[in-house]
């Protein structure tokens, strides 16, 4: 089975702080995926990569980074945290643009 | 502009009760249609992919339909273990990215 970790289930951070959110995948994916989910909303695309050092804004890439310097890690950074950044964070990975998603178990910031 | 609408919000069946989950689309190609589940604090699980109209798609108690304008998510005697949010999502013909509904919560009470 496909497995998709991210590093940190629950972070509370404070503002201006940086963060580092840690997605890692074991199936040799080429595509993986950073996703915001708030109530309400639906998953609303930040930053995607295709390919070892290669990434694409989303729909909602303003103050967030993402780094993939290997091909299973793709990390998404905030550089100074804010209290609208408070979110659950979703990972996620595919072999084609076209089929489904595997999404990691999620990572829940909290910014005070 | 490219829209998904679940409907509803929310939806409470007593066990074994029957009844559907709607995700309407206005969007301007379909290159597929996606459901998933989603568990309280875990991240989505894929179920189905859905590609034309007509098409349809079973797993256990769940099966999926497409029209050309929405998608529904039918759910035959459900069990309190199918409680979970069901989220669908479209994906469309001039890029790779995927739009997404905001879910219907569905909770099977015993």
């Amino acid at each position: 089975d496909v497995k998709v970790t991210q590093s940190s289930r629950y972070l509370v951070k404070r503002t201006g702080e940086k963060v580092f959110l840690e997605c890692v995948q074991d199936m040799d994916h080429e595509n993986m995926f950073w996703y915001r989910q708030d109530p309400g909303l639906g998953l609303r695309l930040i930053y995607f990569s295709y390919d070892v050092k290669m990434k694409e804004k989303g729909d909602i890439p303003e103050g967030y980074s993402v780094s993939r310097e290997k091909k299973e890690r793709f990390s998404l950074i905030l550089e100074s945290a804010s209290t609208n950044q408070t979110s659950m964070y979703l990972c996620a990975s595919t072999t084609t643009p076209t089929l489904e998603l595997f999404f990691g178990e999620g990572s829940r910031l909290t910014v005070l | 502009e490219d829209q998904v609408t679940q409907s509803p919000e929310a939806l409470r069946l007593q066990e074994g009760e029957s009844s559907s989950l709607n995700c309407s689309y206005t969007v301007s190609g379909l290159r597929g249609l996606f459901w998933y589940r989603q568990d309280p604090g875990k991240g989505p699980e894929f179920l189905f992919t859905l590609y034309s109209a007509g098409e349809e798609k079973e797993k256990e108690r769940l099966k999926a339909t497409l029209t050309k304008k929405e998608s529904f998510l039918h759910i035959t005697a459900p069990k309190p273990e199918d409680s979970a949010t069901y989220l669908c999502a479209v994906r469309l013909d001039s890029n790779y990215q995927l739009i997404w509904g905001a879910g219907t919560k569905l909770i099977i009470k015993p």
